[in-house]
């Protein structure tokens, strides 16, 4: 079964704003990771973010975590039409991951 | 970074025959590698945990007589889908963890497989 469900499930808008997406999990976590696919292809790893913290960035990503709530939102500034892909967070860390059910992301020129 | 392959990017058999993936670290040891589906526009679900030279872990439902997975070496682990279906068809994707362990550590994933069976 999913561990997270992510929402919103699609989401396009135009090059240059900014897109946020959603993720909640149910089960106490030490990390939450966010990936990016690509259509057709693998996952590429964004970032990390440990259960100690509240907001972690990196170049136009920022990522927060709230704990309390048991969500975490993945924010994509200035984005840009190559962002265009489906957005998962996972928790789990080393060992097993378990998927949200992703964000399919569209940024149209 | 580290890189993890997979071969081949895409196959098409027939119904009842065998198939073979392979997934690779490139340029790191894998003690793990782990082995994910994915329908079209669904998430990716953990098939089973491969470990370096002894079985693998199966998740609840996926069966391991039908999915063979063999992890002979820190660098490959091999998912062979036997006696293959129209069922069977979904995209595969493996992943690596590197030797340090830890967890915080990141899995790699490679890009899939695409594997069609008519």
């Amino acid at each position: 079964s999913q561990q997270g469900e992510e929402d919103p499930q699609a989401l396009s808008i135009q090059e240059g704003e900014n897109a946020t997406m959603n993720c909640s999990y149910k089960t106490s976590i030490n990390n939450l990771q966010w990936y990016r696919q690509n259509s057709g292809r693998g996952l590429v790893h964004l970032i990390l973010i440990r259960s100690n913290e509240r907001e972690k960035h990196s170049g136009r990503l920022r990522v927060t975590l709230d704990t309390s709530k048991k969500s975490s939102s993945l924010l994509i500034t200035a984005s840009r039409a190559a962002d265009t892909a489906s957005y998962f967070c996972a928790t789990g860390g080393g060992n097993k991951l378990t998927f949200g059910t992703g964000t399919q992301l569209k940024v149209e020129l | 970074g580290a890189v993890v392959s997979q071969h081949p990017s895409r196959v098409i058999c027939k119904s009842g025959t065998s198939v073979k993936i392979e997934c690779r670290s490139l340029d790191f040891q894998a003690t793990t590698m782990f082995w994910y589906r994915q329908f079209p526009k669904q998430s990716l679900m953990l098939m089973a945990t491969s470990n370096e030279g002894s079985k693998a872990t199966y998740e609840q439902g996926v069966e391991k007589d039908k999915f063979l997975i063999n992890h002979a070496s820190l660098t490959l682990s091999t998912l062979t889908v036997t006696s293959a279906h129209p069922e069977d068809s979904s995209f595969y994707i493996c992943s690596a963890r590197d030797h340090g362990g830890g967890i915080t550590d990141t899995q790699y994933f490679g890009p899939g497989t695409r594997l069609t069976v008519l």
